[in-house]
């Protein structure tokens, strides 16, 4: 089975400048998930996908972060304009949830990560 | 806000020793999930202990939840130098609000 994929790895930006991080989940994967992991932190969730609608985008900064699952395949994530404190590794998982209330939670597969630098 | 808070943040120990990590929540969940990253790596899912267990084993792995002390621990036996990685709990009800803490750094020396 192939895992998550994930593109680029690495991307370094000037400030102000954009930039679009790109992901393939597991086949079959209905759940997809963007975080933010800053060194030395764990994880945030940035926006969690359900098929292509959103489930929850609480804690994703809007004024300059946008993702999209137009097929409910892959998706993208993009920074625009981008931030000294944007510097982290954008994580994509993704994870088997059926659809309903009230089911039990599965695992999250992840990718392996693209670490961005903006300077 | 920080659901998951690991403790402690750093653990060096020699091979063949246990290790053992905890995890404080603070609101309801409905499971919670070890994770390990290796440095440089994506995380890779250990175990999952849902609210209404208490305990879990997977090969050298313990886990427990104490859903009155808002709780978990992740117990290593037999440590290895391969076991050298951070470590995460993740807590989130039923498939949303997935909050993942600052980590456990383990160290396993030869």
């Amino acid at each position: 089975e192939a895992g998550v994929a994930q593109s680029p790895r690495y991307k370094i930006i000037e400030k102000r400048q954009s930039v679009a991080f790109w992901c393939n989940p597991i086949s079959g994967h209905a759940t997809l998930y963007w975080y933010q992991q800053i060194l030395g932190q764990g994880p945030k969730l940035l926006i969690q996908f359900q098929n292509n609608g959103v489930v929850d985008d609480s804690q994703l900064p809007k004024d300059r972060f946008s993702a999209e699952r137009l097929k409910g395949v892959d998706s993208t994530l993009k920074i625009q304009p981008a931030k000294l404190e944007d510097s982290a590794v954008y994580l994509c998982a993704s994870s088997f949830i059926p659809s309903g209330q009230g089911h039990p939670s599965y695992e999250q597969y992840f990718g392996p990560g693209t670490r961005l630098t903006v300077t | 806000s920080q659901q998951g808070e690991e403790d402690p943040q750093a653990l060096s120990i020699q091979e063949g020793e246990n290790a053992t990590m905890n995890c404080s929540y603070k609101t309801s969940i409905n499971n919670l999930q070890w994770y390990r990253q290796n440095s440089g790596r994506g995380l890779v899912h250990l175990i999952l202990i849902r609210s209404n267990e208490r305990e879990k084993h997977s090969g050298r792995l313990r886990v427990t939840l104490d859903t009155s002390k808002k709780s978990s621990s992740l117990l290593i036996t037999a440590s290895r130098a391969a076991d050298t990685a951070s470590y995460f709990c993740a807590t989130e009800n039923y498939g949303q609000n997935f909050v993942f803490g600052p980590g456990t750094r383990l160290s396993v020396l030869p």
